[in-house]
């Protein structure tokens, strides 16, 4: 089955700084991977995706890259705000999309 | 969007008790439902897949005469945690797929479990 790992799992940055966060995959069936954001108390939100047919997608500050070859895909934050701290997951899947594999999390905290 | 709910938020039991946890589809209808528990400072956990119209599916480890499952609408899931213990203690999570919008899932706000 599929593994994903994720790195780091914490996170510290000053306001304003950029915050980069890794996920490895095992599966290379898998062609849907989504970023969650997960707020203390609250159930993970979507925040972006990216599918196997691009390797970049962008919505404001928040981006995402993938390399299918070395099956590693990254989250990017610019600009870090404290709103921006939460716990971060990553997560892959094939298009049949029953089986998501989520990465361990990482504790992103934004110092103002 | 599409927007998944839970009832309740939080729950305090005591030990040896049921306790049922609704998760609903508001805005769409979702042949499959998935059942994900979390424990403090960990990733999400999938325990079970629920299946409208039939018997949901198990993953390995997890007791399903324990954690029943009843999935009986397009947009009605539910778990019901029989005989609890302070082990079952936990966040549960529900999730459920958006048909119209392929793989993506959505996720319910989550229910704190506590057992006393």
């Amino acid at each position: 089955g599929e593994n994903v790992e994720q790195h780091p799992s914490t996170l510290s940055v000053q306001e304003g700084d950029s915050a980069v966060i890794k996920c490895t995959y095992s599966d290379s069936a898998s062609n849907y991977f989504p970023w969650y954001k997960q707020e203390l108390g609250k159930g993970p939100q979507l925040i972006i995706d990216i599918r196997s047919n691009v390797g970049e997608k962008k919505d404001q500050r928040i981006a995402v890259t993938l390399n299918k070859t070395a099956k590693h895909f990254s989250l990017h934050i610019t600009e870090t705000q404290p709103e921006d701290s939460a716990v971060y997951f990553c997560a892959a899947t094939n298009n049949a999309g029953n089986m998501l594999t989520f990465g361990g999390g990482t504790r992103l905290m934004v110092k103002p | 969007g599409a927007v998944v709910s839970q009832h309740p938020s939080r729950v305090i039991c005591k030990s040896g008790t049921s306790v049922k946890i609704e998760c609903r589809s508001l805005d769409f209808q979702a042949t499959t439902m998935f059942w994900y528990r979390q424990f403090p400072k960990q990733s999400l956990m999938l325990m079970a897949t629920s299946n409208e119209g039939s018997k949901a599916t198990y993953e390995q480890g997890v007791e399903k005469d324990k954690f029943l499952i009843n999935h009986a609408s397009l947009t009605l899931s539910t778990l019901t945690v029989t005989s609890a213990h302070p082990e079952d203690s936990s966040f549960y999570i529900c999730s459920a797929r958006d048909q119209v919008a392929g793989a993506k899932r959505v996720f319910g706000p989550g229910t704190r479990l506590t057992v006393l």
